[in-house]
């Protein structure tokens, strides 16, 4: 079993729809991140959790720690959010990050 | 945010040549650098910490005399790929912490390294 795993693997919506991709981990860890990686393959960090939750523009990141579990949600979807969404943890400041194996988001118009 | 580059972006090699990919923290000291690789379809992996002064840190499976790593000023962190071989294809990319033992990782834009 990974020690993160996300779901879904794919999805498709349609433009303006919510859109909400979950994370769950089963090790302790100093921070979560979500990234964005579009297909040149450069990665965006769009969040990094410890604890709560987050906003940026159309984007939120919640992390519960105690059920280690964070969703990323997207609201009033855009074809331009299509990319694939990585959940990464971070055990201790001085450690790599172990990531997900992704979610690939197709927003169609 | 803090700004993290790599050079080539992309290379092409033959089999049995060693390539050299450079990671810089342009704006900031970065004492610890992570390497990662990303095969087709599948998710990235840390390779290797890299710590400025001192050998790095190779996870569990990659081989160090393979991917030398030197990280020999607090902005520059190099991986050398020796006597590639098209199964070390891949998407590399290294991030770095602004600062010692932060959490945040600042990425590079990845190299995409192709071995005929």
């Amino acid at each position: 079993k990974n020690e993160v795993e996300q779901s879904p693997q794919n999805l498709t919506a349609q433009e303006g729809e919510f859109i909400t991709i979950n994370c769950s981990y089963s090790v302790g860890i100093s921070a979560l991140h979500w990234l964005q990686q579009h297909p040149g393959g450069g990665i965006v960090s769009l969040f990094m959790l410890s604890s709560g939750k987050k906003k940026h523009g159309r984007l939120i990141a919640t992390i519960n720690i105690q059920e280690k579990h964070s969703s990323l949600h997207i609201t009033a979807s855009h074809p331009r959010d299509s990319a694939v969404y990585i959940c990464a943890v971070i055990r201790g400041g001085a450690d790599g990050l172990t990531f997900g194996k992704g979610t690939h988001l197709i927003i169609q118009p | 945010g803090a700004v993290v580059s790599q050079h080539p972006s992309w290379v092409i090699c033959k089999s049995g040549t060693s390539v050299k990919i450079e990671c810089r923290s342009l704006d900031f000291q970065a004492t610890t650098m992570f390497w990662y690789r990303q095969f087709p379809k599948q998710s990235l992996m840390l390779m290797a910490t890299s710590n400025e002064g001192s050998k790095a840190t190779y996870e569990q499976g990659v081989e160090k005399d393979k991917f030398l790593i030197n990280h020999a000023s607090l902005t520059l962190s190099t991986l050398t790929v020796t006597s590639a071989h098209p199964e070390d294809s891949s998407f590399y990319i290294c991030s770095a912490p602004r600062l010692v033992g932060a959490n945040e990782q600042f990425f590079g834009p990845g190299t995409r390294l192709t071995v005929l």
